[in-house]
């Protein structure tokens, strides 16, 4: 089992509010890593980290942001929050080649 | 372009039936990753399986068997014996070291097994 957390676990708000979800892994993964998913779908990289200080866009445009400014965190930000991105964010962290994944958080936007 | 092609959409079985599901990927790398992972109802991505581009050796895991090929680029999953608690979106996933092995998702196969 891997040790890798998000908060929160679910999240509603409204139109126009900044938010931020968590995440967190204990196990000293310099890679990190956001992905988006609808309902059912598949997962679109959005974010990725390769260590400390170091952010990139993944292949997904998305009018998120993320930051890394300590190894076990990797927070992403949405400054003013649309319907467009309800979706379930999840975050992952990886070892050499194996991801492992939160729980995810489900974030509805009305 | 796809680089991972789950082409079964939706698959549904009865219990102890066994069921095959496929994935297809492309790549150009020589160095790369193949994952199968789980995501039951409740959401969470559970990992299932990695394989790297240098070992094509078959395994099995309990009722779970994988199958990868590389002369077609497959890498198919095997649930022999299916139970109920098997239902849910499986995803079949790629990473590359050109791109730093962030993770590229097929569309996922979901699969119902009734009883």
């Amino acid at each position: 089992e891997a040790d890798i957390y998000q908060t929160p676990r679910y999240l509603v708000i409204g139109t126009g509010k900044k938010i931020t979800l968590e995440c967190s892994q204990t196990m000293g993964h310099d890679k990190m890593y956001w992905y988006q998913q609808d309902p059912g779908m598949e997962l679109h990289l959005i974010h990725y980290s390769y260590g400390v200080n170091s952010t990139e866009k993944g292949d997904l445009s998305s009018e998120s942001t993320v930051s890394r400014i300590r190894t076990e965190h990797f927070p992403l930000t949405l400054e003013s929050a649309r319907p467009s991105h309800t979706s379930q964010y999840l975050c992952a962290s990886s070892s050499l080649a194996a991801q492992y994944f939160g729980p995810g958080t489900r974030l509805t936007v009305l | 372009a796809q680089k991972v092609t789950q082409a079964q959409t939706e698959i549904s079985v009865v219990e102890k039936e066994d069921v095959t599901l496929d994935c297809v990927y492309e790549t150009r790398d020589t160095t790369y990753y193949l994952f199968w992972y789980k995501q039951p109802p409740s959401g969470e991505l559970v990992f299932l399986i990695r394989r790297n581009s240098f070992d094509e050796q078959n395994e099995i895991s309990g009722r779970y068997s994988w199958n990868f090929q590389k002369s077609t680029s497959s890498f198919n999953f095997t649930i022999t014996a299916s139970q109920v608690v098997d239902s849910a979106v499986y995803f079949c996933a790629l990473s590359e070291r050109n791109s730093g092995y962030a993770l590229n998702f097929g569309k996922g196969t979901s699969l119902l097994v009734t009883p």
